[in-house]
């Protein structure tokens, strides 16, 4: 049983670039999450997908922007990219939206922007 | 969003029982507290979370005081694995989780 799947592992793009990361939820997981951790951080949330809508959003601009798939997969989008996006990208998914559902971590997708 | 609050570092001996503080004074009545782990910034892995019963899995325990303010997570026999920082967060309405700082537990032999 495959785990949180992310892709890519790793990626450096350059400042004003639009980078896309993607997201395969634990299987039977309907929900993904998106979090951002900075070096030292916690992560923090960005937004959650159910039902391949946007359920619930963190207070991050609109250059980020996401997508869910009939499979439940999902990407994350980061427009004009600045120095200050360079960060973890880590998904997370779960079985229905709400409370008291366990949740999962995939390893992340370590964006670096120069 | 309300925030946990957790010792920044702290030390276990191997091998000891690792007890884990959190203060979660702001929680709702229906907000669960979730204790996750996570190790030289890999995915946070997830070790436990309860509402208002003690729980226990084969990771780790689960102590949740009986006005839901403050919890505990018990590590019953730490190893040098268990090295890692252990996030305690609240789980708000909807499902997104709020992390703090965390606690850097280090285990010592």
């Amino acid at each position: 049983d495959a785990g949180v799947t992310q892709s890519p592992t790793h990626l450096i793009k350059t400042r004003g670039q639009q980078v896309t990361l993607r997201c395969s939820p634990k299987s039977g997981h309907d929900t993904v999450s998106w979090y951002q951790q900075a070096l030292g951080q916690g992560p923090q949330f960005i937004f959650q997908y159910y039902e391949e809508e946007e359920r619930q959003r963190g207070n991050f601009p609109d250059r980020f922007s996401g997508h869910q798939f009939p499979n439940y997969s999902s990407e994350l989008n980061v427009n004009a990219l600045l120095l200050g996006d360079s960060a973890l990208y880590l998904c997370a998914s779960s079985l229905r939206v709400g409370a008291g559902n366990t949740i999962y971590f995939g390893e992340g997708s370590w964006l670096t922007v120069v | 969003d309300a925030k946990t609050t957790q010792p920044t570092s702290m030390d276990c001996a191997e091998g000891r029982a690792a007890n884990l503080p959190c203060n979660h004074s702001t929680i709702s009545g229906n907000e669960y507290v979730y204790w996750y782990r996570q190790i030289h910034s890999q995915g946070p892995q997830y070790i436990i979370h309860g509402l208002k019963n003690n729980e226990t899995n084969e990771m780790a325990s689960l102590i949740i005081t009986e006005d839901r303010k403050s919890s505990t997570l018990i590590l019953p026999h730490a190893t040098l694995r268990d090295t890692a920082v252990y996030y305690c967060i609240e789980q708000h309405q909807g499902g997104k989780l709020i992390f703090g700082q965390g606690t850097e537990l280090s285990v010592k032999p």
